[in-house]
């Protein structure tokens, strides 16, 4: 089946770093979401991402749909402490909104 | 996650019980699944919906199932209940399936398989 791939596991940054999450996938997909969950939560999404190459801010996430359909990135700058989360990305293919998930990042940023 | 209510949010089962996860939207959405969440595994599709009357099975559909009478409400039935379905489960929504719909997901129910 469909597998996005997400590494590292953990990502450990300073309050005020930038950080860059990849997402990979052999298979293309038609949109790419990215979903930030905290503990005791479900996932909210960040951003949504519908053509390739497309590049879309919200605040201090920016996201990329990448060329291939095949990956995407989701950046974050000047990191705060309630950056603090997993990060997910998610493929579509617009089938039915069934969504193949990444197993996510879990991010730390010492204040 | 304003619009998709899951009940309980927490429940402990024993082997070879059976109950159900409540998920109800108000948004009038056609779409709705029904995902679990393991450590280090993501979420991954049990089942899902494309409209009252209509479900699909998704990546991990075995022990589990569904029905859809209403637009409203997805509930998930847990017929005789494995320590293996020790998860996180969560309820999601769209409009539909075409792109650029938004999913949203209600906050979990934590069940425990004793």
């Amino acid at each position: 089946g469909q597998q996005l791939n997400q590494s590292p596991q953990s990502m450990f940054i300073q309050e005020g770093e930038d950080v860059s999450m990849n997402c990979t996938s052999s298979s293309i997909f038609n949109t790419w979401l990215w979903y930030k969950q905290e503990p005791g939560e479900g996932p909210v999404l960040l951003i949504a991402l519908y053509k390739a190459g497309e590049l879309t801010s919200n605040g201090r996430l920016t996201a990329q749909f990448g060329i291939t359909r095949k990956d995407s990135f989701l950046n974050i700058s000047a990191s705060i402490p309630s950056d603090v989360g997993i990060y997910f990305c998610a493929g579509s293919t617009g089938a039915n909104s069934k969504l193949t998930f990444g197993k996510g990042i879990t991010l730390s940023v010492r204040p | 996650n304003a619009g998709v209510t899951q009940t309980p949010k927490f429940q402990v089962l024993k082997t070879g019980q059976s109950m159900t996860l409540q998920c109800a939207q108000d948004m009038n959405h056609e779409y709705m699944s029904w995902y679990r969440q393991d450590p280090g595994m993501g979420l991954r599709l049990i089942h899902y919906s494309v409209g009252a009357g209509i479900t699909d099975q998704g990546e991990v559909p075995n022990g589990y199932n569904v029905s859809r009478s209403t637009t409203e409400d997805f509930p998930l039935r847990l017929l005789s209940a494995a320590p293996s379905q020790t998860s996180v489960y969560f309820c999601a929504s769209s409009y539909g399936g075409s792109i650029g719909n938004t999913i949203y997901f209600g906050e979990g129910s934590w069940l425990t398989v004793v």
